[in-house]
């Protein structure tokens, strides 16, 4: 059971250029999430998922795009990249009851 | 819109300290409250689920309590190790939709 996993580990784009970021997890969740997170913001939400066919934009959605693949993947993707989305992207996943979320190990992407 | 606080930013204690590290937030209005654990480089650990309806929970050397109506929370670590060291978030969802509101994080060096 290895929980929720993210590729890559890391990731080094320049400006303008595209890239997805993958996201599976094994618990059978029904819902995911997109959040990034930078050096005193905290951690804000990209996208969600509430079930597989449905997604929403969360906090900070501009300049991301997302696709639930299926129940198991979701995945968020950069059309043209900017310096301004560099910063750590974590994906998650709960069930509706307890509704308690987990977190995969990250994602770490600079743009130059 | 709600606001989820952590004070203080960081916290130095000697080995064996009993330890409080605090949660406020503006909205009384939540579904739940999550603490996480979190490690330089590292995603996110849950700690602690608690629902609206329940006054705190408990999980080995760890206690969490909510007080809804002060807007406040607490994660309570007896007898710290060095290996509590890391940095320790709150989390409030307002409602089963899913979306975390985040706290900055606490960050907890136990000192041998």
């Amino acid at each position: 059971n290895a929980g929720v996993t993210q590729t890559p580990k890391f990731q080094v784009l320049k400006t303008g250029q595209s890239m997805t970021l993958q996201c599976a997890q094994d618990m059978n969740h029904n819902s995911m999430y997109w959040y990034r997170q930078d050096p005193g913001m905290g951690l804000r939400l990209i996208y969600y998922s509430a079930s597989e066919g449905t997604t929403d934009k969360g906090e900070v959605p501009n300049g991301y795009n997302v696709s639930r693949l299926n129940k198991r993947e979701f995945s968020l993707r950069l059309e043209s990249a900017a310096p301004s989305q560099t910063s750590v992207y974590f994906c998650a996943s709960s069930e509706s009851q307890p509704n308690e979320q987990y977190f995969g190990p990250g994602t770490r992407l600079t743009v130059t | 819109k709600q606001e989820v606080t952590q004070i203080p930013a960081a916290l130095s204690v000697p080995e064996g300290e009993n330890l409080v590290l605090n949660c406020s937030f503006t909205d009384s209005a939540i579904y739940n409250l999550q603490w996480f654990r979190q490690d330089p480089g590292k995603g996110l650990t849950s700690l602690l689920l608690i629902q609206s309806s329940q006054r705190e929970q408990t999980s080995g050397r760890l206690n969490a309590s909510l007080d809804k109506s002060s807007g406040r929370s607490t994660l309570y670590i007896a007898a710290s190790q060095p290996g509590d060291s890391a940095t320790y978030l709150c989390a409030v969802k307002k409602s089963n939709t899913g979306k975390l509101i985040f706290g900055q994080g606490t960050t907890l060096q136990v000192k041998p």
